[in-house]
């Protein structure tokens, strides 16, 4: 596609529960970003991978937390056993090289933990 | 800690008048910024941006300005219309670091354009 996808757009889960959000970035962009915004919050910085390495992990916010991303291409952020703190939009952007310049983001997941 | 601010949660003006979005930073190795643009259930939208080697960047409407030595820049929207009612993010990077680790947002704020 022509910009990046995020499946779900929306997601309820009960707490406790492991959810898979999904980032499909632009075809050839090798850099990819996940963000997330809570309520009244800035976009916080997660996770970044380069291709299909993560030079950086530091913003996770929990070891209940982890991505990946296979082919340099799709990417899954996986939270496990959900807490209502984790309720936040999941936002991923992509961009053709490393360096945050040309990023494009996706819509986001809204993930609600009830 | 914050390392970009944006202190003005919400900025009210009225159509045709001029914007002024400001935002502070505090890492001084931060020398690439740039502003996104967010309406309600989209990703942000990049809108402008300006490295530290320049102390201006025009484009259109919109003008963003560095104060290196106050580790500040703002956004002026002139004229604003109604359709840039929406939440501004500021976001800062290390160019000459690479930038490996993504870029650094401020909490936003929301611009709203009266009729």
């Amino acid at each position: 596609g022509a910009g990046v996808s995020q499946s779900p757009s929306n997601k309820v889960t009960e707490k406790g529960k492991d959810v898979e959000l999904r980032c499909d970035p632009i075809s050839g962009h090798t850099a990819l970003y996940w963000y997330r915004q809570s309520l009244g919050q800035g976009l916080e910085f997660l996770i970044y991978f380069q291709g299909n390495s993560a030079p950086d992990k530091s913003g996770l916010p929990s070891d209940r937390f982890s991505a990946e991303r296979t082919g340099g291409s799709v990417s899954t952020l996986t939270i496990q056993r959900t807490q209502q703190e984790d309720s936040a939009v999941y936002l991923c952007a992509s961009s053709p090289t490393s360096g945050g310049y040309g990023y494009t983001f996706g819509s986001g997941t809204r993930l609600t933990v009830v | 800690d914050q390392q970009v601010k944006q202190n003005s949660p919400s900025l009210s003006v009225q159509e045709g008048r001029i914007s002024i979005l400001n935002c502070d930073y505090t890492n001084s190795m931060f020398d690439y910024f740039l502003w996104y643009k967010k309406y309600p259930a989209e990703g942000p939208t990049f809108l402008i941006s300006i490295s530290s080697i320049k102390d201006k960047n025009e484009d259109g409407r919109f003008t963003v300005f560095l104060n290196k030595s106050a580790k500040h820049l703002s956004l002026h929207i002139v004229p604003s219309q109604p359709g840039d009612s929406a939440v501004y993010f500021c976001a800062a990077n290390t160019y000459s670091g690479g930038g490996a680790d993504g870029l650094t947002f401020g909490k936003g704020t929301h611009l709203i354009i009266q009729p």
